[in-house]
C-alpha cells in the first residue's frame, strides 16, 4: 500500500503567479487534511477535506487560497497570486474512515521569488 | 486555543545516552497525543500515538508518557544513536476536532 503522494516535491513561483499543490491519499483513506510549516515555525492545520467536501476550512487563510478534494483525483491546494509570505512546506496527511490517525505525506516546498 | 510547547528546541548528546524530550499543552481535554520524527526536507514519521485513556506507549527503544490533568507529555529515548538525529514533534488532537495542534519540535542530535 503505497503511502501518501505529494506532487510536486518542490515548486518555484514568482510573486503574482499561481500555485497547485496536489495530495493523493493512502488507498482506501477518505478523509485528506492539509498543513502548512512556515520557516521556523511548527505546522500548522490549514484544512480538512472529504471527498467533495470541506469539512473544517478555520486554518485556511481568508484570501488567495483554496482547496478541493473531488470524487475523482487528488485533493488540490491553490494558490492565486502567490507572494513570498507564502514560501513554506506543505504537507497532506490522510486518514482510513475511523481517523484515529493521520498518515502524512512527504510535502511540497514552495519558493516564491 | 490549545497551544503546544515543546522543550528544549534542541539538544545534543553523545551516543548511547538515554534521553528525554518534553512536551505540554495547555488544555488538557485532548482525544490523543502523537510524537512523530521529521528529517531535513522529509516528511513526518508518526512514533507513538497514545489515547486519552492511555498512560503510555513503548516501541523499541521509545517511550511516551502522558499525564493528561498537568498538560504533559514525555518523549524517553533509550541508548540514543547517531541514526536518532531528527527533529522530533508532538501533535495534540482535540477532543471533537480532527486537527492536530503542534509543537515546534526538538532537534536532536546524537554525536558518534
Amino acid at each position: 500500500n503505497a503511502g501518501v503522494m505529494q506532487n510536486p516535491r518542490h515548486l518555484v513561483r514568482r510573486r503574482g503567479q499561481e500555485a497547485r499543490l496536489r495530495c493523493s491519499p493512502m488507498k482506501g483513506h477518505s478523509h485528506v487534511y492539509w498543513y502548512r510549516q512556515l520557516p521556523e515555525e511548527g505546522l500548522k492545520f490549514m484544512v480538512y477535506l472529504q471527498k467533495e467536501n470541506i469539512i473544517d476550512e478555520s486554518g485556511m487563510p481568508k484570501e488567495r487560497f483554496s482547496a478541493e478534494f473531488p470524487k475523482e483525483g487528488p485533493s488540490i491546494l491553490r494558490i492565486q497570486q502567490v507572494v513570498r509570505g507564502d514560501s513554506a512546506a506543505y504537507f497532506c496527511a490522510s486518514s482510513p474512515p475511523t481517523r484515529e490517525t493521520q498518515y502524512f505525506g512527504p510535502g511540497t516546498r514552495l519558493l516564491v521569488l | 486555543k490549545q497551544e503546544v510547547t515543546q522543550i528544549p528546541a534542541a539538544l545534543s548528546v553523545p551516543e548511547g545516552e538515554n534521553l528525554v524530550l518534553n512536551c505540554s499543552f495547555t488544555d488538557s481535554a485532548i482525544y490523543n497525543l502523537q510524537w512523530f520524527r521529521q528529517d531535513p526536507g522529509k516528511g513526518l514519521t508518526s512514533l507513538l500515538l497514545i489515547q486519552s485513556s492511555q498512560r503510555e506507549q513503548t516501541s523499541g527503544r521509545l517511550n511516551a508518557s502522558l499525564d493528561k490533568s498537568s498538560g504533559r507529555s514525555t518523549l524517553y529515548i533509550a541508548a540514543s544513536q547517531p541514526g536518532d538525529s531528527a527533529t522530533y514533534l508532538c501533535a495534540v488532537r482535540g477532543g471533537g476536532s480532527e486537527k492536530l495542534v503542534f509543537g515546534k519540535g526538538t532537534k536532536l542530535t546524537v554525536n558518534p
